[in-house]
């Protein structure tokens, strides 16, 4: 049974940090790997598809790797904002369009 | 061009009644699934649907049933409505395999 974790639960930083967020999962059978974000009460906003041949993927301050082999996959937001707080999903699709997500990182940004 | 749309936003049900979700997925998408996030957590896969059949299901009891329509707009159906069903429920469209997926903004579905 697949299972994805997501480390920290909750992270704080102030404006203009780098920081990473860390997702794993136990299987590596995905087809590919997606992380969302979450603002409270809303729903799921796409931020990055990686496809499970592919290593990264980038887009505006979002960088996100993946290391299928190890089980691993890595969120890197560059020079945070305090518009960026809100809960970070990373999910991986086992079936055609099932997702396996972990809790999330809830980030706050500090002005 | 529209996302995809859910309906009710928000609804109360009382324990053992009934309710329909309703979910229209991203124009040109063939394919939906429906997700229970309960507060905290995160979303859990109830089922698929694609050419109007169930294609895969989650650890659901069979009180969640669902439907596809011609057009790839979908219906949600919870019985016997329980507590625990409370939670936000999220539709989820893509066009085929290995795809975006794309989620609505989710009906907060309050058992009382």
């Amino acid at each position: 049974k697949q299972e994805v974790t997501q480390i920290p639960a909750a992270l704080s930083v102030p404006e203009g940090e780098n920081l990473v967020l860390n997702c794993s999962f136990t299987d590596s059978a995905i087809y590919n790997l997606q992380w969302f974000r979450q603002d409270p009460g809303k729903g799921l906003t796409s931020l990055l598809l990686i496809q499970s041949s592919q290593r990264e993927q980038t887009s505006g301050r979002l960088n996100a790797s993946l290391d299928k082999s190890s089980g691993r996959s890595t969120l890197y937001i560059a020079a945070s904002q305090p518009g960026d707080s809100a809960t970070y999903l990373c999910a991986v699709r086992t079936g055609f369009q099932k997702l396996v997500f972990g809790t999330g990182t809830r980030l706050l940004v500090s002005p | 061009d529209a996302g995809v749309t859910q309906s009710p936003t928000h609804l109360i049900k009382t324990r053992g009644q009934q309710v329909t979700l309703r979910c229209s997925p991203k124009s040109g998408h063939d394919t939906v699934s429906w997700y229970q996030q309960a507060l905290g957590q995160g979303p859990q896969f109830i089922f698929q649907y694609y050419e109007e059949e169930e294609r895969q299901r989650g650890n659901f009891p069979d009180r969640f049933s669902g439907h596809q329509f011609p057009n790839y707009s979908s219906e949600l159906n919870v019985n016997a409505l329980l507590l625990g069903d409370s939670a936000l429920y999220l539709c989820a469209s893509s066009l085929g395999h290995g795809n975006t997926i794309y989620f609505g903004e989710g009906s907060w579905l309050t058992v009382v």
